[in-house]
């Protein structure tokens, strides 16, 4: 069965720490992998990484997608409590709309 | 360019009763996916429909339905509510890429 596994689940920093927060995946397909922060709404998408494209960066976020290892990392620097939220990793199989979510890792970055 | 919307965005109902939730895309995308997400289950893929054609589904009995309109407006029905469906309800429209926007959600509970 496909599945996507997000750590750590819980990380508590202080303003101007830097993260990583980490994905790894089994599934049948790969076509690309998204990363999603979620406050007390919907998700907003970060990232799409795929074969062609395994590292991006906007601003203090950057990310990288490791296909040998089948992982991906999300980095965060200079952290702010406006980073505090969940971060969802998905991974799409198919370019269908069929995202497979890991759990999410909880954020809270304290001033 | 506006995002997507969904309607409504609360909404109580009582077991047994159904429920019609709405959704409409950013303009241009033609795919449409749907997801629920709850505490324990975290997010989970429902179906997607491109150009008014289901072209994926996700583990859910036939309770759950959806169908997509000319115009690339969705719908999905929830019919026979239980107690268990009480979740958020996102809908995400999708570029040709496969970048997944979600929009508000729409939050049901079932009494």
């Amino acid at each position: 069965e496909d599945k996507v596994v997000q750590s750590p689940l819980s990380l508590v920093v202080h303003e101007g720490d830097t993260v990583t927060l980490n994905c790894s995946y089994e599934v049948t397909n790969f076509r690309s992998l998204l990363w999603y922060k979620q406050e007390k709404k919907a998700p907003t998408f970060l990232f799409m990484l795929t074969s062609s494209g395994i590292e991006k960066k906007s601003g203090r976020l950057s990310s990288i997608l490791d296909k040998k290892e089948l992982s991906s990392i999300l980095n965060i620097t200079a952290t702010q409590t406006g980073d505090s939220a969940i971060y969802l990793c998905a991974v799409d199989p198919s370019n269908t709309g069929k995202l497979i979510f890991g759990q999410g890792t909880t954020l809270q970055v304290k001033p | 360019k506006a995002g997507v919307t969904q309607t409504p965005r609360y909404l109580i109902k009582t077991r047994g009763q159904q429920v019609t939730l709405s959704c409409s895309p950013i303009s241009g995308h033609r795919s449409v996916s749907w997801y629920q997400q709850t505490p324990g289950q975290g997010l989970q893929f429902l179906f997607e429909y491109f150009s008014e054609t289901q072209r994926n589904k996700g583990n859910f009995p036939g309770r759950f339905s959806g169908r997509q309109f000319s115009n690339s407006r969705s719908e999905m029905n929830v019919s026979t509510l239980e107690l268990g469906d009480s979740a958020l309800y996102l809908c995400a429209s999708s570029t040709l890429r496969g970048e997944l926007f979600f929009g508000e959600g729409s939050r049901l509970t079932v009494l």
